[in-house]
C-alpha cells in the first residue's frame, strides 16, 4: 500500500459525460501527479500540482481539468467524453518537488467509456 | 527532458541476478535516476533513485555510471514476482515514462 488513494477504482459512463476522478495524497506530502495510461500508450503524465497551484503540464487535453485543494486532495475532471478516454488514471504523490523526492502512486481509477 | 534508451526486454531464470541498463546520455547534472516498476493493471511502483553515487536498498541495487550517461539496475537474485516492465527516468521537473524494459522471470 502506498498511501495514496484513489476512487472510484472502476467507472463506467458513456460519450459525451463528464466524470470527476479523486486523489487523496500520502499523509505529508504536497505535489501531486496525474497520468493517463491506455491500452495503446504508455503511461502519460498529464499535470502535476504543489501546495494548490499547478507547477508542470503535460500532454493534459483541454477537455480535462484538475486542482489540488486546501487540504492537498486532488481532482481530475474530465468532460465531453470520448470512447479514446477510456484508460487507466494514474494519481502520484511526493513531499516536493525536488528531483530527488520519492514519488508514489496509487492503485489507479479505471475508466470505461462506452 | 533528457531522453532514455532501455532494452524492449530481457529474461531471467529465478534466483539468478538480473543486470538491467539504461542510457541516458542527456541528463543534466542535478537530475536524480529514478527507477520504477510496473506489474499488469496495478500503478507503478518506486524501486530505486541515485544522483552520483552507487545506492541500495532492499528491494535493487542503482549502479551510476561515472559521467552518468548511463545506469545499471541490479536486481540480485530475481524470483517470479520481479516480472514487471522496468522504467529508468531521469527525473527534471516532470517524471516521464518511456517504453521501458520487460523482464521476464522463468521458473
Amino acid at each position: 500500500d502506498s498511501g495514496v488513494t484513489q476512487t472510484p477504482k472502476h467507472l463506467i459512463t458513456a460519450t459525451g459525460q463528464r466524470v470527476t476522478l479523486r486523489c487523496s495524497p500520502r499523509s505529508g506530502d504536497l505535489s501531486v501527479y496525474w497520468y493517463q495510461q491506455s491500452l495503446d500508450q504508455g503511461l502519460q503524465f498529464l499535470i502535476q500540482y504543489y501546495n494548490g497551484e499547478e507547477r508542470a503540464k503535460g500532454n493534459i487535453l483541454e477537455r480535462f481539468s484538475a486542482q489540488q485543494f486546501p487540504d492537498l486532495h486532488s481532482e481530475l475532471n474530465l468532460s465531453s467524453l470520448e470512447l479514446g478516454d477510456s484508460a487507466l488514471y494514474f494519481c502520484a504523490s511526493s513531499i516536493g518537488v525536488a528531483s530527488g523526492n520519492t514519488i508514489y502512486f496509487g492503485e489507479g481509477s479505471w475508466l470505461t467509456v462506452v | 527532458d533528457a531522453k532514455t534508451t532501455q532494452p524492449n526486454s530481457m529474461e531471467s531464470n529465478e534466483e539468478e541476478p538480473v543486470h538491467l541498463p539504461c542510457n541516458h546520455s542527456t541528463i543534466s547534472g542535478t537530475d536524480y535516476i529514478h527507477w520504477y516498476r510496473q506489474l499488469p493493471s496495478q500503478g507503478p511502483e518506486y524501486v530505486i533513485h541515485g544522483l552520483t553515487s552507487n545506492v541500495n536498498n532492499r528491494m535493487a541495487s542503482l549502479a551510476i555510471a561515472e559521467d552518468r550517461k548511463s545506469s545499471t539496475l541490479i536486481l540480485h537474485r530475481a524470483t517470479l514476482r520481479d516480472a514487471a516492465v522496468y522504467y529508468c527516468i531521469p527525473y527534471t521537473d516532470k517524471l516521464i515514462f518511456g517504453t521501458g524494459t520487460r523482464l521476464q522471470v522463468f521458473p
